[in-house]
């Protein structure tokens, strides 16, 4: 089946670590997304990647960093400079170049130790 | 700027009411593109809708309707009957081109009762 795959499900963070939050997709997209998600905030950007190799700053880009080295992959490091990373992290594909929908995977819930 | 307000966080309603969700976006743009997505508690965000600026005929797809509104920048979301499987966040984004980033509203948590 097609789809978005985020792992694990859940993680968490000690003080000062870095952590990766894994996002594959096998649809075919062009385009991925990250966000953040928070109570009672939506769904805020963190990084975006139109094409391979190449990605853009969000809303909240601070303390996070990506990498797009194949179609399939956009991996999600938080890094120790994120302050506050405890939230739900998504992440989404579409193609890129359209209007239509967001392909969304199950979530990642951060939590700090 | 572009903006999404969704003013209503939480609604409550027994099942088989009708309930209506609004959506009220800010944007300069003459072409744009609005959506709606469920997020059960699972946490995925399923796809609801996708409409564009140029086509402000209503929608309605089974029990659901969408009211698209330029004049008031509105794009409201009615469930008619409301089930217990209706229970979710519901979010109503807002995009600008092809190769802009979607911007979601704050999301409107729905509980139905039976």
């Amino acid at each position: 089946d097609g789809g978005i795959t985020q792992s694990p499900k859940y993680l968490f963070r000690k003080e000062g670590q870095n952590v990766t939050l894994s996002c594959e997709q096998n649809l075919n997209h062009d385009a991925m997304y990250w966000y953040r998600q928070d109570p009672g905030q939506g769904l805020r950007l963190i990084y975006y990647s139109q094409i391979v190799n190449d990605f853009q700053k969000g809303d909240i880009a601070e303390g996070y960093s990506v990498s797009r080295e194949k179609k399939e992959s956009f991996p999600l490091t938080v890094t120790s400079a994120q302050k506050n990373p405890t939230a739900f992290y998504l992440c989404a594909s579409g193609d890129a170049g359209s209007n239509e929908k967001l392909f969304f995977g199950s979530g990642t819930q951060l939590s700090v130790l | 700027a572009q903006k999404v307000t969704q003013a209503q966080t939480e609604i409550s309603v027994v099942e088989k009411e009708d309930v209506t969700l609004d959506c009220v976006y800010e944007t300069r743009d003459t072409t744009y593109y609005l959506f709606w997505y469920k997020q059960p508690p699972s946490g995925e965000l399923v796809f609801l809708i996708r409409r564009n600026s140029f086509d402000e005929q209503n929608e309605i797809s089974g029990r659901y309707s969408w009211n698209f509104q330029k004049s008031t920048s509105s794009f409201n979301f009615t469930i008619t009957a409301s089930q217990v499987v209706d229970s979710a966040v519901y979010f109503c984004a807002l995009r600008k081109t092809s190769y802009d980033k979607v911007i979601f509203g704050p999301g409107t948590s729905l509980s139905v009762i039976p």
